[in-house]
């Protein structure tokens, strides 16, 4: 079965580091990637989608996920992150499972920038 | 427009008791989606709905959970004989089209959530 790790739960930054949050996924097949973002006390809402084409993908504020195959790998980035991007950070992956297409999600990354 | 709607927003329920809870998604989006998030857990799907059938229940635990989806639009998550262990943030999606008819993943629009807590 398809699985998602993000290798760091909990990351503390201060304002204009930058950043970068793991995403592995174990299925060889083709894939749909996505990175989804919760704010405090707000919904989960999406934060960029990779479907095909070129592996760099950007989303809104500033972030960007690169698609490397060969690695599995599905990384968000953020050159200078801000305060107002403290939230919890999840990758997930659509692939075909057992019974159909499934999306799967990482347990999330929280981050935390220090102003 | 209207988002996805949940209600309630908090459940606290005694062990034992059943539990429903409620999701509206946006309308017409045919596809929704019923997650739950514990803590360092993520989320973990449940169940999935195409309209009103449920091609994909591979994820509810244990028969204690059951959900439907009536008119291709609201749907209940049925938790009967509550334990602790269902205590958990039970999160609703949906999207305009399903996985399974699209073959590919379109993006999901949550809901706030129903936080239930099982004493």
């Amino acid at each position: 079965a398809q699985s998602v790790s993000q290798h760091n739960h909990h990351v503390i930054l201060s304002e204009a580091a930058s950043l970068e949050l793991g995403c592995n996924y174990s299925y060889g097949g083709t894939v749909n990637l996505f990175w989804y973002v919760q704010y405090p006390g707000q919904h989960l809402q999406l934060l960029l989608k990779y479907f095909s084409g070129d592996p760099l993908v950007k989303g809104i504020k500033g972030f960007e996920a690169e698609f490397i195959k060969s690695k599995f790998s599905f990384n968000l980035r953020k050159p200078s992150v801000q305060w107002s991007d403290t939230a919890e950070y999840f990758c997930a992956v659509n692939a075909r499972d057992t019974g159909g297409f499934k999306t799967i999600f990482g347990a999330g990354t929280r981050l935390f920038v220090k102003a | 427009g209207a988002g996805v709607s949940q209600s309630p927003s908090n459940k606290v329920t005694e062990k034992g008791k059943d539990v429903e809870l409620r999701c509206d998604p946006i309308s017409g989006h045919t596809a929704l989606y019923w997650y739950r998030q514990s803590l360092g857990q993520g989320l973990e799907f449940l169940i999935y709905f195409q309209g009103n059938s449920a091609p994909d229940k591979s994820g509810l635990p244990s028969d204690r959970f059951s959900a439907e989806r009536t008119g291709g639009s609201v749907s209940t998550l049925t938790i009967q004989r509550t334990q602790q262990e269902d205590s958990a943030v039970y999160l609703c999606a949906s999207s305009p089209r399903g996985i399974r008819l699209a073959g590919r993943g379109y993006e999901q629009y949550f809901g706030p959530g129903t936080r239930l807590t099982v004493t």
